[in-house]
């Protein structure tokens, strides 16, 4: 079985910018989560979906957004790019609830110039 | 608000044997999970302690005790490959709440 897929893997981006991940989860997984991991804060949660719709969301500006699909892929937008916004975003996706065990994606590795 | 310890960096010798420890105070405690992370890579599962007590697997054991809020990964026989970041999180109820992480442990295995 497939595992987790984030695309792309390497990002560089200028402030102001926008952009745009891809995750396709394990098939079967209904649950998507996103995270945000730096060296100091450690895995911030994101937004969860699940059946197309956000679930759960945690503390970031409106900036952040996502979406999912019928097929459960989901993607996840972060629009007036920010230094700070510099991270690995992690993708990581469960059978069915938000607190399954959750299986991760390689990451998109984002730099903001 | 919700609180997960772990120590930052540990270092430990080859074929020795190394606890990382993990504290957490949460709204609501439903079980706990481990995750391993090479750098550069993604988490891995690791393992699941919703009981108290030890779970062992192989050469990784997990301990849990809910009266004390507390939990340890154990490592024995350590090898190069542990080196590695050992991420502890929190599901605090049985439903949809997402998982709580720690900020994780950076393990360096030396000769």
């Amino acid at each position: 079985k497939a595992g987790v897929t984030q695309t792309p893997r390497y990002l560089i981006k200028t402030r102001g910018q926008q952009v745009t991940l891809s995750c396709s989860p394990i098939s079967g997984h209904r649950s998507v989560s996103w995270y945000q991991q730096t060296p100091g804060q450690g895995l911030q949660f994101l937004f969860e979906y699940f059946s197309e719709t956000q679930r759960n969301k945690g503390n970031f500006p409106g900036r952040f957004s996502g979406r999912q699909f019928s097929n459960s892929r989901s993607e996840m937008n972060v629009s007036t790019l920010e230094l700070g916004d510099s991270a690995l975003y992690l993708c990581a996706s469960s059978l069915a609830l938000a607190d399954d065990t959750q299986y991760f994606g390689p990451g998109t590795r984002l730099t903001v110039l | 608000g919700q609180n997960i310890d772990q120590p930052t960096e540990m270092t430990a010798t080859e074929g020795a044997i190394v606890q990382i420890n993990c504290t957490y105070q949460t709204s609501g405690f439903n079980g706990l999970f481990w995750y391993q992370q090479h750098a550069g890579e993604a988490p891995t599962f690791l393992s699941y302690n919703v009981l108290d007590g030890l779970e062992e697997k192989g050469r990784f054991s997990s301990f849990l005790s809910r009266s004390k809020g507390y939990s340890y990964l154990l490592l024995k026989e350590l090898q190069m490959k542990d080196s590695a970041s050992y991420l502890c999180a929190v599901r605090r109820n049985s439903g949809n709440t997402p998982l709580v992480f720690g900020k994780g442990t950076r393990l360096s295995v030396i000769a």
